[in-house]
C-alpha cells in the first residue's frame, strides 16, 4: 500500500463546479498534512495546510479525518486557472521536521 | 527576495556519465530536500539536510546517488555512471522551519 494515494483522475469540470479530491494516509502517526498544486512543467507550489479542525482559504475548503487517515480538498466556483495537479503531502511521522511523503497527484482540468 | 534556485535547468547526458546538479536554497533556511519526479509521477524524497545534523539519505535509490551540502548554504547532488532511468526533474526545496516547503525550479535530466 502506498503511503499517500490518490485518485490521479483526471477530474474534468465546468467553470463554476464545485470538485472535490480525496487523500488517503497510511502513517497513524502522521501530524502534519498539506496541499500543493503543481502546473505543468512546474515546481510545485504550498496551497494550503490542513487543519484537524478543517480549514477555510476563500473558495478552497481542507478537511482531515484522522481516524480514517483521510484528508479532503475542496473547491468551489472552480475558475479555469483552478487546472493544475494537487499533491496531497503527509509528514512521515510525528516529528516536526523530517521528510514530507507526496501523493502521485490528482489532475484537474476546468473547461469554459 | 531571491527565492531557491537550482542549476543547471536542462542537462542531457550520455548513459554512464557523471552529472552533478547544484541547489542554492533561501537565504538563512537551514534545511534542504531534493527530490524527483519521474513523468507522470509524483515526488520521491532523496535526501534531507537539518542543520548540522547527519543527512536523512533514506531515499537514495542507489550508491550511484550521493548529496553534499555545505554549512547552511548550497548542496549538490551528484548521479555517477547515470542509467536512463535517471531521467527526471530533480527538485530542490529548503525550509527555515517546520515542514513549509519552498522548491527549485528543477533541473529536467535526460539520460540518452
Amino acid at each position: 500500500r502506498k503511503e499517500v494515494e490518490q485518485d490521479p483522475g483526471p477530474f474534468n469540470v465546468p467553470e463554476g463546479a464545485t470538485v472535490a479530491f480525496n487523500c488517503t494516509y497510511s502513517n497513524s502517526a502522521s501530524q502534519s498534512f498539506f496541499w500543493y498544486r503543481q502546473d505543468c512543467r512546474k515546481e510545485p507550489k504550498l496551497l494550503m495546510s490542513v487543519y484537524s479542525s478543517g480549514n477555510e482559504d476563500g473558495r478552497f475548503t481542507a478537511q482531515l479525518n484522522r481516524a480514517s487517515q483521510y484528508i479532503s480538498l475542496l473547491i468551489r466556483d472552480s475558475k479555469l486557472s483552478d487546472s493544475a495537479t494537487y499533491l496531497c503531502v503527509v509528514n512521515e511521522g510525528s516529528s516536526n521536521t523530517g521528510k514530507l511523503i507526496f501523493g502521485q497527484g490528482t489532475t484537474l482540468q476546468v473547461k469554459p | 527576495g531571491a527565492g531557491v534556485s537550482q542549476s543547471p535547468s536542462n542537462k542531457v547526458t550520455e548513459k554512464g556519465k557523471d552529472v552533478e546538479l547544484r541547489c542554492d536554497p533561501i537565504s538563512g533556511h537551514t534545511a534542504l530536500y531534493w527530490y524527483r519526479q519521474r513523468l507522470g509521477q509524483g515526488l520521491e524524497f532523496l535526501i534531507y539536510f537539518q542543520g548540522n545534523s547527519a543527512p536523512d539519505k533514506s531515499g537514495l535509490p542507489s550508491d550511484r546517488f550521493s548529496a553534499e551540502r555545505t554549512g547552511e548554504s548550497v548542496s549538490t547532488l551528484t548521479i555517477q555512471r547515470t542509467q536512463q532511468e535517471d531521467s527526471a526533474v530533480y527538485l530542490c526545496a529548503s525550509s527555515l522551519w517546520g515542514l513549509l516547503r519552498y522548491f527549485g525550479p528543477g533541473t529536467r535530466l535526460t539520460v540518452t
